[in-house]
């Protein structure tokens, strides 16, 4: 079975502008979520999406904001882009109901 | 509100030695998940064992243990017979029961020396 797999692996934007990540992932699983890692803050959770619906969010501002479609693909968004939110963007899959969450191998955003 | 709070940023071990790592939570709930997570240099996220809260018997996986007590919100991990590709940053881990949000601890370095 194929992991979750995270497009693009890396990215350069500039302040200002807005980014959207892609997360494909585990066949079969209908929860996906997004954690943003930073050396300061470490491991954060953005939010949860199960059957194309936001379930669970975590405590960051309006820029920061995602979908999932009906293939379960999920897709996040940032937009107007600070030097702050160059981190690593970690997306999880897994069948849902508190089964245990598969990482891929994340995003690395760098903004300049 | 969950935290979790590893209280050793770094930690380094020769080869073939058992090493224990920390990690302490603070949860009103009841019933909960607790996990231990590898992340390697190559940076993607690999669970290494999980605890049901509502079981009293500590999980095991192969070399890797937990020494669960719930009383005390301590959920420490002992890694024996450690081997090179066992270095990493080590998270542990949070998930309230019905609720697909992990929230982590800030990790633990380990090294494991040749």
């Amino acid at each position: 079975k194929a992991g979750v797999t995270q497009t693009p692996r890396y990215l350069i934007k500039t302040r200002g502008q807005q980014v959207t990540l892609s997360c494909s992932p585990i066949s079969g699983h209908r929860s996906v979520s997004w954690y943003q890692q930073t050396p300061g803050q470490g491991l954060q959770f953005l939010f949860e999406y199960f059957s194309e619906t936001q379930r669970n969010k975590g405590n960051f501002p309006g820029r920061f904001s995602g979908r999932q479609f009906s293939n379960s693909r999920s897709e996040m968004n940032v937009s107007t882009l600070e030097l702050g939110d160059s981190a690593l963007y970690l997306c999880a899959s897994s069948p849902g109901q508190e089964q245990p969450q598969h990482f891929g191998d994340g995003t690395r955003l760098s903004i300049l | 509100a969950q935290t979790v709070t590893q209280s050793q940023p770094e930690m380094s071990v020769q080869e073939a030695e058992t090493v224990t790592l920390s990690c302490t939570y603070d949860t009103s709930e009841s019933n909960y998940y607790l996990f231990w997570y590898k992340q390697p240099p190559s940076r993607q996220m690999i669970l290494v064992i999980r605890q049901e809260a509502y079981k009293q018997q500590n999980a095991t996986e192969n070399r890797f243990s937990v020494n669960f007590q719930k009383a005390a919100k301590s959920f420490s991990l002992k890694i024996s017979d450690s081997q090179l590709g066992d270095t990493a940053m080590y998270f542990c881990a949070f998930m309230k029961h019905k609720i697909d949000k992990i929230i982590f601890g800030k990790g633990t370095r380990l090294h494991i020396l040749p």
